[in-house]
């Protein structure tokens, strides 16, 4: 079982505020993505990453950065945060060719922008 | 606009009954289909998945249909249980990028 580690599992800031979200994946996974979850728009795509030091922008990007740093670890930026941004935010990964479009979720982070 | 659209926010069924899940896509490029399932405060796991080469693909109780004519993609859960009770997204795929759904709730009541 694919393993997918969110860090931290709640937080709260005010509106401005800076906030990291950390993902670890300790399966060689190539495919790192970052969703947001909102009730009435299910799982939307923030961006993703083939691999270290790539970026692909998703659907839903503005307000966001990411980097991915090495193989396991893909970070979410919100360098200034606004309450629209208050979400549930799940990282996943998925592997090469077949396996490519099996993606395995983290536990999630709920985010509260005051 | 919305690729992938899950008509139905909600369905209810009853304990035995057959719940069937529709979802529609616009893009013709999608050659992968899935369906997840997610309980309230966990994470989406994959439920079954097809490639767009097949038509119909059966697991248990779960049978999921694919009409490329119609981009119409669709859930069958026959003998439904409580335990089905969750938010079911669907999901398409086209070079690696999944792109999901809103979601429908299913609530199977005893």
């Amino acid at each position: 079982e694919a393993a997918v580690t969110q860090s931290p599992r709640n937080k709260v800031t005010v509106t401005g505020g800076n906030v990291t979200l950390s993902c670890r994946q300790t399966n060689s996974h190539n495919y790192m993505y970052w969703y947001r979850q909102d009730t009435g728009h299910g799982l939307r795509l923030i961006h993703y990453s083939y691999g270290a030091g790539n970026l692909q922008i998703g659907d839903v990007p503005d307000g966001y950065k990411a980097t991915r740093t090495t193989q396991e670890d893909f970070f979410l930026l919100l360098e200034l945060a606004s309450p629209s941004q208050t979400s549930l935010y799940f990282c996943a990964s998925s592997g090469l060719g077949g396996s490519q479009n099996t993606l395995y979720f983290g536990a999630g982070t709920r985010l509260s922008v005051l | 606009g919305q690729q992938v659209k899950q008509s139905s926010p909600s369905l209810t069924v009853q304990e035995g009954g057959i719940s069937i899940l529709n979802c529609d896509y616009e893009n013709d490029m999608f050659d992968y289909f899935a369906w997840y399932k997610k309980y309230p405060d966990n994470s989406p796991t994959l439920l079954i998945s097809v490639r767009s080469n097949v038509d119909k693909r059966e697991d248990g109780r779960l049978t999921v249909f694919l009409n490329k004519s119609g981009k119409h993609f669709s859930l069958h859960i026959t003998a439904s249980q409580p335990e089905d009770t969750a938010v079911y997204l669907c999901a398409e795929a086209n070079t690696g990028k999944l792109t999901f759904g809103h979601g429908t709730i299913l609530r199977v009541h005893p």
